[in-house]
């Protein structure tokens, strides 16, 4: 079935520098979705991409769907210590409404 | 309530217990989703639900688990003869309508599961 793959798996970044964690898919996905987790917390919807070609920004974050809809990404600019955390992809397969990646762990220093 | 809630939050049984996780979903939400996270993992999708019809269980891992929603509002998980593989934390989501992974998955704290 369709896998999702996430890289890097971890990110130690200055606070002040951006970030960009990186989503692709082995089959086209109808849509993508991006949660963040915080340790010891639950994933949180953040945001759902569904046209070829999409991106949508939320304040310092910048999402964007590839135009063949296998790949993903989001771009933090300026990072900030409430950034920390886990960012998951996840999109459907087959009979399967979510599948998530593996996540990017961000670390942010201070 | 105002969000999905789980209980118990921890639990800590034997290996070859039986034990139950609880899932309330958000008033009225029509679709209910079980993951299975391990530490440093993603979600791995278990089951899901709508309404009360358990129409995807290709994620169990064994016979051992089983999942239920009879009302189609709470739902339970099930694991029978605990093993220690079976550690985790056990998540449940729940979306307002049905349908396909087109629409954001509202989590609960899920349970963190200790088999010793």
């Amino acid at each position: 079935g369709q896998q999702v793959m996430q890289i890097p798996q971890y990110q130690h970044v200055q606070e002040g520098e951006d970030f960009t964690t990186y989503c692709n898919s082995s089959t086209t996905l109808s849509n993508i979705q991006w949660y963040k987790q915080r340790p010891g917390g639950h994933p949180v919807f953040l945001i759902q991409l569904v046209k070829s070609g999409e991106v949508k920004k939320q304040k310092r974050l910048t999402f964007q769907f590839g135009e063949a809809k296998k790949n993903s990404s989001l771009h933090i600019t300026a990072t900030q210590t409430t950034d920390v955390g886990t960012y998951f992809c996840a999109g459907p397969s087959g009979n399967t409404p979510l599948v998530f990646g593996k996540g990017t762990r961000l670390s942010v220093i201070a | 309530g105002a969000g999905v809630s789980q209980s118990p939050r921890y639990k800590v049984a034997k290996r070859g217990q039986d034990v139950a996780l609880r899932c309330d979903p958000i008033s009225g939400h029509v679709s209910l989703f079980w993951y299975q996270q391990a530490l440093g993992q993603g979600p791995e999708f278990l089951t899901y639900f709508q309404n009360e019809a358990q129409l995807d269980k290709s994620g169990l891992p064994s016979d051992r688990f089983f999942a239920e929603r009879p009302e189609g509002s709470v739902s339970t998980l099930k694991i029978q003869r605990t093993q220690q593989e079976d550690s985790a934390v056990y998540l449940c989501a729940s979306t307002i309508l049905g349908g396909m992974g087109n629409q954001p998955q509202h989590f609960g704290d899920g349970t963190r599961l200790s088999i010793l």
